[in-house]
């Protein structure tokens, strides 16, 4: 079965460091892409970041970027600078292919000022 | 306007009433699926929808049904509410070309 792990159920961060949140992800396929999802307490879910399996090089969006080690299967979502706006539930997504996606059971992340 | 949108927004009930979910999309896409999300946790999937002619059972699917009027329309019922089905519901529409889930603002349901 497919499943995506997110083996940190809680994180915190001081404000303005850097925090990695990681996620694992089990599959056979060699196509896929994978997401990051945040859900701020305003319970709206927000695209973070993607990335596409056959790329190497590792997505960015501003502060957000990943690191992705096919090989190993993980994605690790990087916040750079963090604000207290970033303060959310942040949810590994992955979807091989035409399939439908696999969320993990999300990180919650605190921003402390 | 939003590209995928939820009636109603937020609903109280009561136990054994029937409740229909709305959800509709502008995005033009074929794929469209229903999650629960209990607090604190993550998402459940309970039907999707890859065409208005296919539905589909997620995990957790017993005490809900689903229809698919249009390629825009997919609307979630529960047909006899129970205290246990108090929940945060989302629609979501999947882009085939990227893989991306577009969802709605979610609905937040309590069964009293």
């Amino acid at each position: 079965a497919q499943t995506v792990t997110q083996s940190q159920p809680e994180m915190s961060v001081q404000e303005a460091e850097t925090v990695t949140l990681s996620c694992t992800y089990d599959t056979s396929e060699s196509d896929y892409y994978l997401f990051w999802y945040k859900q701020p307490p305003s319970r709206q879910m927000i695209l973070v970041i993607r990335q596409e399996a056959y790329k190497q090089q590792n997505a960015t969006e501003n502060r957000f970027s990943v690191n992705f080690q096919k090989a190993a299967k993980s994605f690790s979502l990087k916040i750079s600078d963090s604000q207290l706006g970033d303060a959310a539930m942040y949810f590994c997504a992955y979807v091989p292919g035409a399939q439908k996606l696999v969320f993990g059971q999300g990180t919650r992340l605190t921003i402390n000022p | 306007d939003a590209d995928v949108t939820q009636t109603p927004r937020n609903r109280i009930t009561k136990t054994g009433k029937r409740i229909m979910l709305e959800c509709s999309q502008t995005k033009g896409h074929d794929r469209m699926y229903w999650y629960r999300q209990d607090p604190g946790l993550g998402l459940q999937l309970i039907y999707y929808s890859f065409d208005v002619k296919d539905i589909n059972k997620g995990e957790i699917s017993d005490g809900y049904s689903v229809s698919r009027q249009a390629q825009a329309k997919f609307s979630l019922s529960l047909e006899s509410a129970i205290p246990n089905q108090t929940a945060l519901y989302f629609c979501a529409v999947q882009s085939l070309f990227t893989g991306e889930l577009f969802f709605g603002e979610g609905s937040r349901l309590t069964v009293l």
